[in-house]
């Protein structure tokens, strides 16, 4: 069964306002990734925090990792109409060698 | 710039016919390449790694016979959907790792649609 469930499943803000993403996940993990996808297209990493981390920043992203809740967040800040893809986080399972493992996903929609 | 490629960007083809999907590794030479399926307004669904010299290791519930994949040079990954059906009409996305092997880049994704 898939790893990851995410919430919510579409979010829609306007434009400037930050956007908070959540992941949940079911076993160990060595790291948890987020990535992006544009409609139709390939992903792009954002960010990777692993398993001793707790908090991890860049740029206008903020990553949170729970590893007691099994729950990661991801925060866009100051949102822009440019930030409207999905977005995915995907696991690194321990001992699960470089597999990735991906969430279903939030559809994010920021509206000018 | 991108550093995975995948050709073709989409294709159509009729029920019974075989496809094959290229991945190639512009920058790196890559020992170990990925194959996920996404269905619309889905997750991706890893299929099977492909390793460069050997078998590729597939995931359960993905059909080997189905989904060839060779990987017969450290830049060149290709799948090939055999005898298609309507339902193997998805969005195949390769992506190789990063060579520290933690994170992953992807390629553009190949659209098929089998009529």
């Amino acid at each position: 069964s898939q790893q990851g469930e995410e919430d919510p499943q579409a979010l829609s803000i306007q434009e400037g306002e930050n956007a908070t993403m959540n992941c949940s996940y079911k076993t160990s993990i060595n790291n948890l990734q987020w990535y992006r996808q544009n409609s139709g297209r390939g992903l792009v990493h954002l960010i990777l925090i692993r398993s001793n981390e707790r908090e991890k920043h860049s740029g206008r992203l903020r990553v949170t990792l729970d590893t007691s809740k099994k729950s990661s967040s991801l925060l866009i800040t100051a949102s822009r109409a440019a930030d409207t893809a999905s977005y995915f986080c995907a696991t690194v399972l321990t001992g699960g060698g470089n597999k990735l493992t991906f969430g279903t996903g939030t559809q994010l929609k920021v509206e000018l | 710039g991108a550093v995975v490629s995948q050709h073709p960007s989409w294709v159509i083809c009729k029920s019974g016919t075989s496809v094959k999907i290229e991945c190639r590794s512009l920058d790196f030479q890559a020992t170990t390449m990925f194959w996920y399926r996404q269905f619309p307004k889905q997750s991706l669904m890893l299929m099977a790694t492909s390793n460069e010299g050997s078998k590729a290791t597939y995931e359960q519930g993905v059909e080997k016979d189905k989904f060839l994949i060779n990987h017969a040079s450290l830049t060149l990954s290709t799948l090939t959907v055999t005898s298609a059906h309507p339902e193997d009409s998805s969005f195949y996305i390769c992506s190789r790792t990063s060579g520290r092997e933690e994170t992953q880049y992807f390629g553009p994704g190949t659209r098929l649609l089998v009529l």
